[in-house]
This record gives structure tokens, C-alpha cells and sequence, in this order.
């Protein structure tokens, strides 16, 4: 089952518009990542967030990670069309094992010029 | 450095036929996985190596799903026969180990249609 939900599902915005998703998890993580995917693309790995950190940034992200409520939020700032994509949020879990990722069903992005 | 390589890029089959996917991961990564990402949702872990041994294959239906690593690096998905519900675009990651907090790096992608 999917460990992650992101939230909203779809999201259009305007250029130069900050965008933010949410995620929420259902069970205690070590660390939580997001991931981006361009149309007919793999998927890139943009942020990792470990569970004792609270807010982490990279360029124009800002990841904030909040334990208690089990959730996690994505800002992109002054967005741009490039930044049309789909975001994931994944968390790792541990398999048969192994450590695995788990990812939510997404939130689509479009960025309109 | 050179990516994930995967082909082909697409594919489209008839149901009850065959069909593989190839994977080079990234040089000297350890780990490597094979994902089903159905539209409109995340991706799901079919199976995952550590060299060329199976860790967790759990989630892979084996009656008609089979995944080799030979040697450790190149890896092949296949399945045979094809159902409808296999369309969806399969991804190859790899990462320099399996475990917590290691970095998946993603392959572009096999886009199947089964009709």
C-alpha cells in the first residue's frame, strides 16, 4: 500500500507564483524525499528531509517535515514553466530485508507562462 | 556521469505475447530496482538486487513476471504472457546501496501498451 499522499492532487499556477504540496504519511519514517517527473521522464530525486530535521532548502525548494502530524510540505518559489511536472513524496520503509521506497500518487504541477 | 540507461523506450504488444526490458545502471552502483507506474499513480517496487541477488521481490507477480541480474550490472525484466493491466511505464533505479537514505537514480522509462 502507498505510504504517502500527496495533496492536491492537480495544481496550476501562474509564473512566478509559489506552489506548495503537501504529504502526509501513515507510519514513522527515517527520512522523507520528494521527486519530480517531467511528461515521459524518469523520476529525479530533488530533496531529502531526515526525521530530526524540520525544514531543509535547496534553490528555490523549501521542504518542511513535521513529525507530530505525520506530514510534509513542498514549496517551489517564484515558479517558472519549467517547474510543470509531477511531485512525488516518498518515504522508505523497511521490506524483506531491505529498505524500500514507497511513493504517493502525486501532485500535478503546471506553470503557466 | 552517464545515467540509467533503459530501452527501449517503447513498446506496444498484443495481450498473451512476450516482452523485455533492458536496464544498464549507473557504473558501480550496488543496488537496482525495477518499478510499475501505472498512469496516474506512483511508482510501485516490482523487485530489487543487491548485485546480482534478489533482496525483495514480494511485490512482483511471478506467473508471468521474471527479473535477472547476471553478473551484477545489466538487468532484464520480462514479461510473458502480457495482460491488459500491464500497460504502464516501467522504471529502472539504481543506488550505491540498498540502504536508509541512499539516493535512487531513475532511468527514463519503458512505456508499455498491452492491447
Amino acid at each position: 500500500s502507498q505510504q504517502g499522499e500527496e495533496d492536491p492532487q492537480a495544481l496550476s499556477i501562474q509564473e512566478g507564483e509559489n506552489a506548495t504540496m503537501n504529504c502526509s504519511y501513515k507510519t514513522s519514517i527515517n527520512n522523507l524525499q520528494w521527486y519530480r517527473q517531467n511528461s515521459g521522464r524518469g523520476l529525479v530525486h530533488l530533496i531529502l528531509i531526515r526525521s530530526n530535521e524540520r525544514e531543509k532548502h535547496s534553490g528555490r525548494l523549501r521542504v518542511t517535515l513535521d513529525t507530530s502530524k505525520k506530514s510534509s510540505s513542498l514549496l517551489i518559489t517564484a515558479s517558472r514553466a519549467a517547474d510543470t511536472a509531477s511531485y512525488f513524496c516518498a518515504s522508505p520503509y523497511s521490506g524483506a530485508g531491505s529498505y524500500q521506497l514507497t511513493f504517493g500518487k502525486g501532485t500535478k504541477l503546471s506553470v503557466i507562462p | 556521469e552517464a545515467g540509467v540507461a533503459q530501452s527501449p523506450r517503447y513498446k506496444i504488444i498484443e495481450k498473451r505475447q512476450s516482452v523485455a526490458f533492458w536496464c544498464n545502471p549507473i557504473s558501480g552502483h550496488a543496488t537496482l530496482y525495477w518499478y510499475q507506474q501505472i498512469l496516474g499513480q506512483g511508482p510501485k517496487l516490482l523487485i530489487q538486487f543487491q548485485n546480482n541477488g534478489v533482496v525483495d521481490d514480494s511485490q512482483l507477480p511471478k506467473d508471468r513476471f521474471s527479473a535477472e541480474r547476471l553478473k551484477g550490472v545489466d538487468s532484464t525484466l520480462k514479461i510473458q504472457p502480457a495482460k491488459l493491466e500491464d500497460s504502464a511505464v516501467y522504471l529502472c533505479a539504481s543506488s550505491l546501496a540498498g540502504g536508509l537514505g541512499y539516493e535512487q537514480y531513475f532511468g527514463p522509462g519503458t512505456r508499455l501498451t498491452v492491447t
